[in-house]
């Protein structure tokens, strides 16, 4: 089956800490997005990748960092320098080419809760 | 700025009855359109998509544009409590694949 994965599905993190948030795809798409959302609000772009070793900004980049080493994967690290993470971290990923519409493809997500 | 509104709701709806979803974008070049559920707890599943101008049907699902006025909206004939939701619009209004995100509108059905 084809499809997104993220992991762990809930994380803990304690003050000053750094963690990193997993995120895999089988589906051979080219561009992946992570995404931040608040309770009773919509989804607010934190990074995006149109291809590997590369990777932009989206409106909330302050405090989070990515890596795109591998087209399949795409981590999504919240540093200490993020003062309030608690959210859900959703991750998607989409190829028009293979796809033949620009929708966007979604994984689980993963509650991050700040104790 | 580029911005999508929904209102937040809840909107109720009684079981049986047509659901009404509505969605407004700021981007008049913006070229596709994507209604996705979310139920709580979990992550967006896509409903339906549209690209041009009038109606597109989908089983109970009804998807509107109407790139003129700028609006999108979602009507879901025969309402069943399994509905209930909140329903988020997404707008494509550039050629680099990013969406730009309601707020969502949750909808609740009664029974």
């Amino acid at each position: 089956d084809g499809g997104i994965t993220q992991s762990p599905k809930y994380l803990f993190r304690k003050e000053g800490q750094n963690v990193t948030l997993s995120c895999e795809q089988n589906l051979n798409h080219d561009a992946m997005y992570w995404y931040r959302q608040d309770p009773g609000q919509g989804l607010r772009l934190i990074y995006y990748s149109q291809i590997v070793n590369d990777f932009q900004k989206g409106d909330i980049a302050e405090g989070y960092s990515v890596s795109r080493e591998k087209k399949e994967s795409f981590p999504l690290t919240v540093t200490s320098a993020q003062k309030n993470p608690t959210a859900f971290y959703l991750c998607a990923s989409t190829d028009p080419g293979t796809s033949g519409s620009d929708e966007q493809f979604f994984g689980p997500g993963t509650r991050l809760t700040v104790l | 700025q580029k911005e999508v509104e929904q209102n937040s709701g809840p909107l109720s709806v009684p079981e049986g009855a047509i659901a009404s979803l509505n969605c407004t974008y700021s981007d008049r070049g913006s070229q596709s359109f994507f209604w996705y559920r979310q139920y709580s707890g979990k992550s967006p599943e896509l409903i339906m998509f549209i690209y041009s101008n009038g109606d597109k049907e989908d089983g109970r699902f009804t998807a509107q544009l109407n790139k003129a006025s700028q609006y999108v909206s979602l009507l879901i004939r025969d309402s069943q409590p399994s509905d209930s939701a909140t329903y988020l619009c997404a707008v494509n209004m550039d050629s680099n694949y990013q969406l730009i995100w309601g707020a969502g509108t949750k909808l609740i059905i009664k029974p």
